[in-house]
């Protein structure tokens, strides 16, 4: 079993749909999870983080984690061509009580928002 | 906002070459990080630094070691560079901290590297 599982996908949705990615993980004593964007040919980029259970809303972008599941979303509102890209799952590596930040990635889904 | 710079972005290499990526962050964190990203295979981690001096191996660490003399700078190396390590290198940052300090790691812009 994969630490970190996504649809590769393709997902393609039409402009102004909810665009939803699924992630799910194996280490049940995971502590911090995240959602980075890439576009084609470049870095990932931070677009949320989310620690507790339950849901997070930023603008357009709203997180969903569930523990108990070892399930953690993003949703995607009113979507633009302009999010089209690779969405990257990403879960906190925890030395003991330590995070040094390590992060284990999916594979990733790739979200094409059509006009 | 959180700088880190990768100084090479592409790179041709032959076959047994010895190769260094260079990365820098400007805000004083405290851990660095080379991952490597390939189609299908996702982002893997080589190598981590906490501290200067400091290395852990990653996940993928075979073929490669690390450098931290200075704390704001992190390279990764290539002893003998072989064909199956062209790849795209992704360094980034975190500030070290318990678990109930949310750590978010930052990237660099990447470097791309083909080894002919």
């Amino acid at each position: 079993q994969k630490e970190v599982e996504q649809n590769s996908g393709p997902l393609s949705v039409p402009e102004g749909a909810i665009a939803s990615l699924n992630c799910t993980y194996s280490d049940r004593g995971s502590q911090s999870f995240f959602w980075y964007r890439q576009y084609s040919g470049k870095s990932p980029e931070l677009i949320m983080s989310i620690y507790s259970n339950g849901d997070k809303e930023d603008g357009r972008f709203t997180a969903q984690l569930n523990k108990a599941s070892q399930y953690v979303s993003l949703l995607i509102r009113d979507s633009q061509p302009s999010d089209s890209a690779t969405y990257l799952c990403a879960v906190n590596k925890m030395d003991g009580g330590t995070s040094y930040g390590k992060l284990t990635f999916g594979q990733g889904t790739i979200l094409t928002v059509h006009p | 906002d959180v700088k880190v710079t990768q100084s090479s972005r592409y790179l041709v290499k032959r076959t047994g070459e010895k190769v260094f990526l260079e990365c820098v962050q400007d805000m004083d964190h405290e851990n660095m990080f080379w991952y490597r990203q390939d189609p299908g295979l996702g982002l893997r981690l080589i190598y981590f630094s906490y501290d200067v001096k400091m290395k852990e191996k990653g996940d993928i660490p075979e073929g490669y070691s690390v450098s931290r003399e200075k704390k704001e700078r992190f390279s990764l190396i290539l002893e003998s560079a072989s064909t199956n390590q062209t790849s795209m290198y992704l360094c980034a940052s975190s500030v070290y901290g318990t678990w109930r300090v949310r750590n978010t790691i930052y990237f660099g812009e990447g470097s791309w590297l083909t080894v002919v």
